[in-house]
């Protein structure tokens, strides 16, 4: 079965400070990452996608691939209280057309 | 641009009934999938459409199903619902099913059984 594990948290950090949220994948067949953000009663919104192992950045946000070791990692630089939110990591397998989610990292950033 | 647009946004519904929820993606996007989302069970996928056809179903019961228009315009229906039910139910849209596509929720469906 795929699964996609994140830690539940919540991680809390201090406005200005870098938020590192974590996600590992068991399918080897995954082969696109997403993270979204889902604000309380809303729903998720993408804030980037990556394939390609390596970092990808844009703006405050630089997502981070390493499939051998099955890991997906998020990063925000100058976090703000506004990205106060749960952060989705989700596997994405094209032949499937499908999304596999983790559960879920909410994360408080305090001013 | 227009974004995925899911109607109705709220509905309230007795065990037993049915229901039939809609799904508008962006413009010019071929794919439509349907997620559910719950507290317990977070994100789960239910089934996935391109081009009116199902090409993938996530692990729910045949009460759930779907169905995909010649515009991508996409329905699901949930017949004899019952108090699980309860959801937030999520439409996802993309131009096409390979890498490098991205995937774009609407805001979404909350159904309430009683």
């Amino acid at each position: 079965q795929k699964e996609v594990e994140q830690n539940s948290g919540p991680l809390s950090v201090p406005e200005g400070a870098i938020a590192s949220l974590n996600c590992t994948y068991s399918d080897r067949g995954s082969q696109s990452f997403f993270w979204y953000r889902q604000y309380s009663g809303k729903s998720p919104e993408l804030i980037m996608f990556i394939y390609s192992n390596g970092d990808k950045e844009d703006g405050r946000f630089t997502a981070q691939l390493n499939k051998a070791s099955q890991y997906v990692s998020l990063l925000i630089r100058d976090s703000q209280p506004s990205d106060s939110a749960t952060y989705l990591c989700a596997a994405y397998e094209s032949g499937y057309s499908t999304l596999t989610f983790g559960k879920g990292t909410m994360l408080l950033v305090s001013p | 641009k227009a974004g995925v647009t899911q109607t109705p946004r709220y509905l309230i519904k007795t065990r037993g009934q049915q229901v039939t929820l809609s799904c508008s993606p962006i413009s010019g996007h071929r794919s439509v999938s349907w997620y559910q989302q719950t507290p317990g069970q977070g994100l789960q996928f239910l089934f996935e459409y391109f081009s009116e056809t199902q090409r993938n179903k996530g692990n729910f019961p045949g009460r759930f199903s779907g169905r995909q228009f010649s515009n991508s315009r996409s329905e699901m229906n949930v017949s004899t619902l019952e108090l699980g039910d309860s959801a937030l139910y999520l439409c996802a849209s993309s131009f096409g099913t390979g890498d490098g596509n991205t995937i774009y929720f609407g805001e979404g469906s909350w159904l309430t059984v009683v």
